[in-house]
């Protein structure tokens, strides 16, 4: 059973670097897949981030292109989001997910993880 | 661009009863080369992640009950749950898949 958990901070100031890893279980994600970062504002409706590909092929949303990177360290089956000077907009849930369709970022997403809240605040 | 707009925004339905949710995209997200729409389906109960339920506008996820159903092609699609069980009370999202970036409806919250 393919399981995805996130982590890091819960907490971030205006202007930092907000910092996620997803740790991925029950399957490798050097086999294949995109993996994607989602979020959804409290209260709010999702909103896709952007997904890597095991070869380091990535594909962001273009709103947030220039503040987002997405990378992968495939030794510890992890994939990982940067969303650099973040501000009070970027509170939300941070969910990872995997893509179902193998070899292509246009897919529906059928493994979620749980999702970590994240708040910008001072 | 591909913009997905749900609707209605919420709707009560009595146990036992049909829920219908519609969902409307911007532009196509049919292929003809492949005969398929690009449009899934969520559910998402509170304090839980989203959970697929329909892909291809129509294919059921391994495990979904089968009162659970998705219709439509090009840019009009529909998520109807034939009769309502309690544990159907929840937001329901589409997503179109047709190209990036990847898009979702605003949601459909079902009540009793």
């Amino acid at each position: 059973q393919v399981q995805l958990q996130e982590s890091g901070p819960g907490l971030v100031k205006p202007s930092e670097t907000l910092s996620l890893s997803c740790t991925v279980s029950g399957y490798s994600i050097s086999s294949g897949y995109y993996w994607g970062w989602i979020r959804q504002p409290p209260g709010k409706g999702l909103e896709w981030i952007g997904s890597l590909y095991h070869s380091g092929t990535t594909y962001y949303n273009p709103p947030l292109r220039s503040r987002v990177t997405i990378s992968v360290d495939t030794s510890k089956n992890q994939f990982s989001l940067k969303l650099r000077s973040v501000t009070a907009a970027d509170t939300a849930i941070y969910y990872c997910a995997r893509g179902a369709r193998d070899v292509t970022v246009a897919t529906f997403f059928d493994y979620w993880g749980q999702g970590t809240l994240v708040t910008v605040s001072s | 661009d591909i913009v997905m707009t749900q609707s209605p925004n919420s709707l009560a339905v009595s146990l036992g009863e049909r829920a219908t949710i519609n969902c409307k995209s911007s532009q196509t997200v049919f292929y003809s080369s492949n005969n398929r729409n690009f449009l899934g389906w969520y559910q998402q109960k509170p304090g839980q992640p989203p959970k697929l339920l329909i892909y291809w506008a129509s294919t059921r996820e391994s495990g979904v009950p089968d009162r659970f159903s998705g219709s439509g092609s090009g840019t009009d699609f529909t998520l109807t749950i034939s009769s309502l069980q309690a544990e159907d009370v929840a937001v329901y999202y589409c997503q179109q898949y047709y190209s990036t970036p990847l898009t979702f409806g605003g949601g459909t919250k079902v009540e009793i």
